[in-house]
């Protein structure tokens, strides 16, 4: 069974609207959860890292005041994509992990068009 | 920070036949190296892992190898099936057994499996 569950698994939404992913750990307190976006046919891009109780790590070339982080439980994280645009249309996916010596779980992505 | 490189990027075999699927990385200090199977539309799922102290690792039809003085991995699968077609990711990080370290995953490009009936 799953062991991330990310919701919504499809968004559109018209430009300059904000849209809410959220990321939740089924099976274990996630310490740990990490946003990704990834573009048709091409890899996975971290975004950030969201430690529960402690402000995001963002990766080079991200806006945090565009993707807005929230970690305020050890099984919920949430991804806001602030004034979207149609560039900011991908699929997002989240991961999870317990503790850093564990593999990453990933969640079954959110796929975001916007207008 | 981590650069992973991943060949071929697609690669179409027969049903029956083995697939091979190779990385390279450029941080030394790496030492955990996943393997993630991702089919359209779907979650990346984790197949095979392998850390630094271990040179081979092998689960059923799915074989991984790791040169640590090369850094290169590879990803080996045996008696490929249709079911097998996908896009498959490698992809490394630095993990410590202490579960202080960041860990955070660097992903190759991806390859496009195709096995043909």
């Amino acid at each position: 069974g799953a062991v991330v569950s990310q919701h919504p698994s499809w968004v559109i939404c018209k430009s300059g609207t904000s849209v809410k992913i959220e990321c939740r750990s089924l099976d274990f307190q996630a310490t740990t959860m990490f946003w990704y976006r990834q573009f048709p046919k091409q890899s996975l891009m971290l975004m950030a890292t969201s430690n529960e109780g402690s402000k995001a790590t963002y990766e080079q070339g991200v806006e945090k005041d565009k993707f807005l982080i929230n970690h305020a439980s050890l099984t919920l994280s949430t991804l806001t994509v602030t004034s979207a645009h149609p560039e900011d249309s991908s699929f997002y996916i989240c991961s999870s992990r317990q503790y850093s010596n564990q593999p990453q779980h990933f969640g079954d992505g959110t796929r975001l068009s916007i207008l | 920070g981590e650069n992973v490189e991943q060949h071929p990027s697609t690669l179409s075999v027969q049903e029956g036949d083995s697939a091979v699927i190779k990385c390279t990385y450029s941080d030394s200090a790496s030492n955990y190296f996943p393997w993630y199977k991702q089919e359209l539309g779907k979650r990346p799922q984790l197949i095979i892992d392998i850390r630094s102290n271990v040179g081979e690792k092998k689960d059923q039809r799915i074989a991984v190898t790791l040169n640590k003085t090369a850094k290169h991995f590879s990803l080996h699968i045996t008696e490929t099936q249709p079911e097998d077609s996908a896009v498959y990711f490698c992809a490394a990080s630095k993990q410590s057994a202490g579960g202080t370290s960041y860990g955070k995953l660097t992903f190759g490009q991806g390859t496009i499996l195709t096995v043909h009936p």
